[in-house]
């Protein structure tokens, strides 16, 4: 199957300050990146959507200018949490898909993204 | 919007035997899929199993089988010959395909111990 790399797997940084996540597509081409959360013991929550060349697709409650999503290129999309504080401890995966949307296609995910903030 | 339940927080099952973890959803859309996916504890996501609302046949990959009774809206997983390494979240997942980009929405997922 395709393969998804996230880097760094993990993280701790101080409070008030950024961190970048990349999430790359190794052997296919992704239009669509999405962005995920996941407190511990819980569901994954999609933060994003991704297309490659324009502006992301928050869903509802999650703040554009504190998550920041840059989709460049059809390879590398990155998620810049900014100013960061305890609460935003969690495990971000990010997800790709090979083709624009057509049934049955697979959802590929990284490895996920640890960032713990003192 | 879609809605995916799993009513199952955690389940045990005996190394060799056969599990069913359950999944129900919703969606008003007549074309969707659905998905399993296994997390174990080291984070990544792996693809099951998948199930489109307009297959005639149950999915089945290997030991996991999809059990879709479509007028119930259930596609529960069986996991058959559960091995240790089985032990983990499932989730389970759907995703309309009225437009090209919509995402995986998930369940809350069920919390599989095979014990020996």
């Amino acid at each position: 199957g395709a393969v998804v790399s996230q880097h760094p797997s993990r993280v701790i940084c101080k409070s008030g300050t950024s961190v970048k996540i990349e999430c790359r597509s190794l052997d296919f081409q992704a239009t669509t990146m999405f962005w995920y959360r996941q407190f511990p013991k819980q569901s994954l929550m999609l933060m994003a959507t991704s297309n490659e060349g324009s502006k992301a697709t928050y869903e509802q409650g999650v703040e554009k200018d504190k998550f920041l999503i840059n989709h460049a290129s059809l390879t590398l999309s990155t998620l810049t949490v900014t100013s960061a504080h305890p609460e935003d401890s969690s495990f971000y995966i990010c997800s790709a898909r090979d083709k624009p949307g057509g049934a049955g296609d697979t959802q590929y995910f990284g490895p996920g993204t640890r960032l713990t903030v003192l | 919007a879609q809605k995916i339940t799993q009513t199952q927080p955690g389940m045990f099952v005996q190394e060799k035997e056969a599990v069913t973890l359950d999944c129900t959803y919703d969606t008003s859309d007549p074309s969707y899929g659905l998905f399993w996916y296994k997390q174990p504890s080291s984070g990544e996501m792996i693809f099951l199993i998948y199930q489109g609302s307009y297959d005639q046949q149950n999915a089945t990959e290997g030991r996991y089988s999809l059990n879709f009774q479509k007028a119930r809206k259930s596609a529960n997983l069986v996991i058959s010959a559960s091995q240790l390494g089985d032990s983990a979240m499932y989730f389970c997942a759907m995703r309309a395909f009225y437009s090209g980009n919509t995402p995986l929405v998930f369940g809350k997922g069920t919390r599989l111990s095979v014990i020996a």
